[in-house]
């Protein structure tokens, strides 16, 4: 199977903008979960989508936002982008989290606001 | 909400010795942790986990043993190799949940 996909890559915005990032699940898989990376932070949870539904928000301000389709890829939104908005930004996957836990990260979206 | 502490931030072995990491969690409710292991521009890789029924598992090199009334677990890596540094990262969680709780991650170099 494909692993975890996650477009684009790499960005760089300028504060006040804002951004769409996509992550493609393991085929299968029906939920993806969001993290930001920062050195600073380590791996912090945005939020997570199951069967197109948030069921866990992590701390995170209003601006963070995400949504989830019928084939289960997810997409998050940042808005009025802030320079502290820089980060590594991974979507994990997983089977079925009622049954189980196990998360197989993306290779991330760097994200640098200037 | 859950929390995790990882110990050490750095720890530098040299090549063939051990390493062990250690973690604690808070929320007596998390039964499952797993580990993993994140190389410079990579991806975090799932390496070893353990759940709350079992005190400990093993796959090769590397072991992980879980003591749920004091809440914490540890990764032991044997006859460590250059390869094996990376920063590791533990992890809490809960089924159902959909997330999970990181540890801040330790930094481990092996020495040739």
């Amino acid at each position: 199977k494909a692993g975890v996909t996650q477009t684009p890559r790499y960005l760089i915005k300028t504060r006040g903008q804002q951004v769409t990032l996509s992550c493609s699940p393991i085929s299968g898989h029906r939920s993806v979960s969001w993290y930001q990376q920062t050195p600073g932070q380590g791996l912090q949870f945005l939020f997570e989508y199951f069967s197109e539904t948030q069921r866990n928000k992590g701390n995170f301000p209003g601006r963070f936002s995400g949504r989830q389709f019928s084939n289960s890829r997810s997409e998050m939104n940042v808005s009025t982008l802030e320079l502290g908005d820089s980060a590594l930004y991974l979507c994990a996957s997983s089977p079925d989290p009622n049954i189980h836990n196990e998360q197989f990260f993306g290779p991330g979206t760097r994200l640098t606001v200037l | 909400g859950e929390n995790v502490e990882q110990h050490p931030s750095t720890l530098s072995v040299q090549e063939g010795d051990s390493a062990v990491i250690k973690c604690t969690y808070s929320d007596s409710a998390s039964n499952y942790f797993p580990w993993y292991k994140q190389e410079l521009g990579k991806r975090p890789q799932l390496i070893i986990d353990i759940r709350s029924n079992v005190g400990e598992k093993k796959d090769q090199r590397i072991a992980v043993t879980l003591n749920k009334t004091a809440k914490h677990f540890s990764l032991h890596i044997t006859e460590t190799q250059p390869e094996d540094s990376a920063v590791y990262f533990c992890a809490a969680s809960k089924t159902n949940a959909g997330k999970s709780t990181f540890g801040d991650g330790t930094t481990l170099t092996v020495k040739p």
